[in-house]
């Protein structure tokens, strides 16, 4: 069966631009994570959503949200990028909540 | 604050012996325990987990020890390979909250021939 796909792979944007990236789990997941990492600040979890309702929430700024669609896809967006918010970011999916994560390649973002 | 931590972010390996990955957390809640894997411009794998009513979990080359009165848990490649050479994660969650995965930084293995 196929994995989670995310795109775009790759993008670069500038500052204070906005973004959305996507997430199609693997079929019949109805959890969706998303993740950023950085090479000082390993895995950051951003949020999780379980039949479209946000679960869980980490610590980032009001400018980090997401949505889950009632096909479980997700969809994230970052506005008024900042250059900190290069990184790689994951999107993992789930049968539900908190096991059996399965990752896609995630989106490498650069902000220049 | 760092919940889940692995103090060593490299370790260097010799093809054929062994890896020793370790893996210290605080909050005794935690009672599942998880292990992936991470090459360059992928995404982690799962590679191995283990449960609080347990010590130990074995799958092939990999086995997972669990000291919950030290709060520790490390994991061991036996032989370690080149194709090992990847980041380590370690993360844990409490089933009663919300199952929230808690990662630490990461170990980056390099086995060599």
């Amino acid at each position: 069966k196929a994995g989670v796909t995310q795109t775009p792979r790759y993008l670069i944007k500038t500052r204070g631009q906005q973004v959305t990236l996507s997430c199609s789990p693997i079929s019949g997941h109805r959890s969706v994570s998303w993740y950023q990492q950085t090479p000082g600040q390993g895995l950051q979890f951003l949020f999780e959503y379980f039949s479209e309702t946000q679960r869980n929430k980490g610590n980032f700024p009001g400018r980090f949200s997401g949505r889950q669609f009632s096909n479980s896809r997700s969809e994230m967006n970052v506005s008024t990028l900042e250059l900190g918010d290069s990184a790689l970011y994951l999107c993992a999916s789930s049968p539900s909540q908190g096991t059996g994560y399965t990752f896609g390649s995630g989106t490498r973002l650069t902000v220049v | 604050d760092q919940q889940v931590k692995q103090n060593s972010p490299s370790l260097s390996v010799q093809e054929g012996r062994i890896s020793i990955l370790n893996c210290d957390y605080t909050n005794s809640m935690f009672d599942y325990f998880l292990w992936y894997k991470k090459y360059p411009a992928e995404g982690p794998t799962f590679l191995i987990s283990i449960s609080s009513i347990k010590d130990k979990n074995e799958d092939g080359r990999f086995t997972v020890f669990l000291n919950k009165s030290a709060k520790h848990l490390s994991l061991h490649i036996v032989p370690s390979q080149p194709g090992d050479s990847a980041v380590y994660f370690c993360a844990a969650y409490n089933a009663g909250n919300n199952r929230k995965l808690i990662w630490g930084l990461g170990t980056s293995l390099a086995v060599n021939p």
